[in-house]
C-alpha cells in the first residue's frame, strides 16, 4: 500500500535550519510529484511547492521561495525539505503529500510537527 | 493566487442529517477542485476530486458538485464518523490554495 512516512516532530532554536524526510513506500517513487504542505490554527492549509522525483524539477510558492528548499534521493525513495533561518512564524505541521502534476494530494503523510523555540 | 472562500466556518448537526459545505474561488477553477476530511492528529485525507468523483473507499453517502466559481459538497445521512474538519483545495493554478476549512460537529 502507498505510505508516506514523516518523523514526528522537531524542535528548533530560531535561526537554524531544520531538514526534514518523507520516505515513500508502495508505489515508484518517480512516476509522481511530492508536494510539501504547511498547516498552522492561524494561516490553515499552504502549498510549500513541489518536486517531480523523476527530474528534480521543482516549483515553488512564492511566499516561500528562500525559506524551503526542495529535494529527493531516488536511491532511498525519499524526499526532503529544508527548511532555512527558521523564526516563530515557521512553527507548524509540515505534510509531505503526492499527487500528479497539477492534480490534487491523494495520499498524505502524517506530518512532522516543528516548533521553533529558543 | 485564487482565494477559496468556504463556508461555513464550522456547523452543527445531528445524525442522519443532511449537510452542506460550500466553496467559492475568485475566478473559475474548471472544476480542478478536491474536498479533503482531516480528524484531529490525523492528516487530510482525499474525499472528491475534480469536483465530483468520489476517491477509492470514500462512502457513497459524500458527493461533490458544482463548476465554475461555485462548488459543494454534501454529506448525506451524517454518522458520528464524519466529525471532522474538511477542506477544499483548487488546483488549477499554481499555487494551490485552500479554504479555511469547516469544523463539523454533532449536535
Amino acid at each position: 500500500q502507498v505510505q508516506l512516512q514523516q518523523c514526528g516532530a522537531e524542535l528548533v532554536k530560531p535561526g537554524t535550519p531544520v531538514k526534514m524526510s518523507c520516505k515513500v513506500s508502495g508505489y515508484t517513487f518517480t512516476s509522481y510529484v511530492i508536494s510539501w504542505i504547511k498547516q498552522t490554527t492561524g494561516q490553515g492549509l499552504e502549498w510549500i511547492g513541489y518536486i517531480y522525483p523523476e527530474s528534480g524539477s521543482t516549483g515553488y510558492n512564492e511566499k516561500f521561495k528562500g525559506k524551503a528548499t526542495l529535494t529527493v534521493d531516488k536511491s532511498s525513495n525519499t524526499a526532503f525539505m529544508q527548511l532555512s533561518s527558521l523564526a516563530a512564524g515557521d512553527s507548524a505541521v509540515y505534510y509531505c503529500a503526492r499527487s500528479g502534476l497539477w492534480d490534487y494530494f491523494d495520499y498524505w503523510g502524517q506530518g512532522v510537527m516543528v516548533t521553533v523555540s529558543s | 493566487d485564487i482565494q477559496m472562500t468556504q463556508s461555513p466556518a464550522s456547523l452543527s448537526a445531528s445524525l442522519g442529517e443532511t449537510v452542506t459545505i460550500e466553496c467559492r474561488a475568485s475566478e473559475d477553477i474548471y472544476s480542478n477542485l478536491a474536498w479533503y476530511q482531516q480528524k484531529p492528529g490525523n492528516s487530510p485525507q482525499l474525499l472528491i476530486y475534480d469536483a465530483n468523483s468520489l476517491a477509492d473507499g470514500v462512502p457513497s453517502r459524500f458527493s461533490g458538485s458544482g463548476s465554475g466559481t461555485q462548488y459543494s459538497l454534501k454529506i448525506n445521512s451524517l454518522q458520528s464518523e464524519d466529525v471532522a474538519s474538511y477542506f477544499c483545495q483548487q488546483y488549477n493554478n499554481y499555487p494551490d490554495t485552500f479554504g479555511a476549512g469547516t469544523k463539523l460537529e454533532l449536535k
